[in-house]
């Protein structure tokens, strides 16, 4: 089975601020298979990257999404006060795994 | 515009089944190639798949929860279903139903469940 492994677990940040976070996965998978969703509290997890670079409809061009192979990261160019949330990567290579997590917490 | 929306007893108790329906409205759930898909959420906890069905072909599940679930689909309802049999405390969390297309683009709101004596 497929791990993913986000990091870090918790990054605090201010607003304006670069979000780099990463996901691994135990092994390869397809640029094709891997998501990323955001996640505020109470709410259900919106879809913001697919394919590993594409943003998602009405998704802002702050976030994009990179990498290949085991290596992926979602980037947020400028933190807004609304993207503080957390954030899941998610592959469909092999069953339907997510990552445990990255909480994108204020400074 | 198509939404999704859970619904079912929020309280099971132990060793009983726990059953989820998801209507999709706004749209067809037999229009487009899509897999229908519950995922739960415990509290403070990351994401689990359950499992998907196709409005054609068998359903596909969670290996590890895979002897207690079981999905189905009725497309003159425009539903889905899940069943969860056998419930502990381990099964408390939201569920949400989920379309998935290489991605899961379009989520329930989740309801929760818990599941006590």
């Amino acid at each position: 089975e497929i791990v993913l492994t986000q990091s870090p677990g918790t990054l605090s940040l201010s607003p304006g601020e670069r979000a780099t976070l990463s996901c691994r996965a135990s092994q390869s998978v397809s640029s094709s298979s891997l998501a990323w969703y955001q996640q505020n509290p109470g709410q259900a997890p919106r879809l913001l990257i697919y394919g590993a670079s594409s943003r998602a409809t009405g998704i802002p061009d702050r976030f994009s999404g990179s990498g290949s192979g085991t290596n992926f990261t979602l980037t947020i160019s400028r933190l807004e006060p609304e993207d503080f949330a957390v954030y899941y990567c998610q592959q469909s290579d092999s069953s339907y795994i997510f990552g445990q997590g990255t909480k994108l917490e204020i400074k | 515009q198509v939404q999704l929306q859970e619904s079912g007893p929020g309280l099971v108790k132990p060793s009983q089944t726990l059953s989820l329906t998801c209507t999709v409205s706004g749209g067809s759930i037999s229009g487009g190639s899509y897999y229908w898909s519950w995922i739960r959420q415990p509290a403070g906890k990351g994401l689990e798949w359950i499992g998907r069905i196709y409005i054609s072909g068998s359903p596909n599940y969670n290996p590890s929860l895979k002897n207690r679930v079981s999905m189905s689909i009725d497309t003159s309802k425009n539903q889905f279903s899940l069943k969860l049999s056998s419930v502990t405390a381990a099964d408390t969390a939201v569920y949400y139903c989920a379309r998935f297309y290489w991605f899961f683009d379009l989520w329930g709101r989740g309801t929760l469940v818990t599941v006590s004596s």
